[in-house]
């Protein structure tokens, strides 16, 4: 079956502009997390959507934002670009918020750069 | 979730059995130790978990001492394919307030 599913992979923005990155989850997955992956902070969670709901939320500005769908394909937007926003975004889904099953499949990712 | 600490890198021969400690000394009775591991350029790759028992897949086995403090992820057969940056990760099965919590994993570098 179809994996996690990015859009776009690749995306140069600047500075002050804002982005909208799409994930379309595994089919009859219905939980959707965003991570930021920069070289020096790592790999950090951004927030879980499940049922179109807002489950938890990582340590981000407001700046960051999602929203889930009711197919539970999954939009990210980030507005007001910064220089340290360029990163890889990195998308997971699992069935349900339970981990304790397969774990959270992970797409490839869109890599943001802000210029 | 617990904090985990694992070796920065770790070099293993191809064909021989790849075998990356992690210490979570500090593993509540209700976390899991997950194991992911990310090939360059790519999202993070599920690999097991285990709550006590040792456990075994397809891609590796997992190891759990008996007071949970510590675990080791053996790769047997260890491929070229298989250097990537492992990491350890212990947390709740259902739930949990700030997802998954990667730390710097293990820089896995697989010699022909």
């Amino acid at each position: 079956k179809a994996g996690v599913t990015q859009t776009p992979r690749y995306l140069i923005k600047t500075r002050g502009q804002q982005v909208t990155l799409s994930c379309s989850p595994i089919s009859g997955h219905r939980s959707v997390s965003w991570y930021q992956q920069t070289p020096g902070q790592g790999l950090q969670f951004l927030f879980e959507y499940f049922s179109e709901t807002q489950r938890n939320k990582g340590n981000f500005p407001g700046r960051f934002s999602g929203r889930q769908f009711s197919n539970s394909r999954s939009e990210m937007n980030v507005s007001t670009l910064e220089l340290g926003d360029s990163a890889l975004y990195l998308c997971a889904s699992s069935w349900t918020t339970e981990t304790a099953r397969r774990g959270y499949t992970f797409g490839s990712g869109t890599r943001l750069t802000v210029v | 979730d617990a904090k985990t600490t694992q070796p920065t890198s770790m070099d293993c021969a191809e064909g021989r059995a790849a075998n990356l400690p992690c210490n979570h000394s500090t593993i509540s009775g209700n976390e899991y130790v997950y194991w992911y591991r990310q090939i360059h350029s790519q999202g993070p790759q599920y690999i097991i978990h285990g709550l006590k028992n040792n456990e075994t897949n397809e891609m590796a086995s997992l190891i759990i001492t008996e007071d949970r403090k510590s675990s080791t992820l053996i790769l047997p057969h260890a491929t070229l394919r298989d250097t990537a940056v492992y990491y350890c990760i212990v947390r709740v099965a259902v739930g949990g307030a700030d997802g998954l919590t990667f730390g710097k994993g293990t820089h896995l570098i697989i010699q022909p």
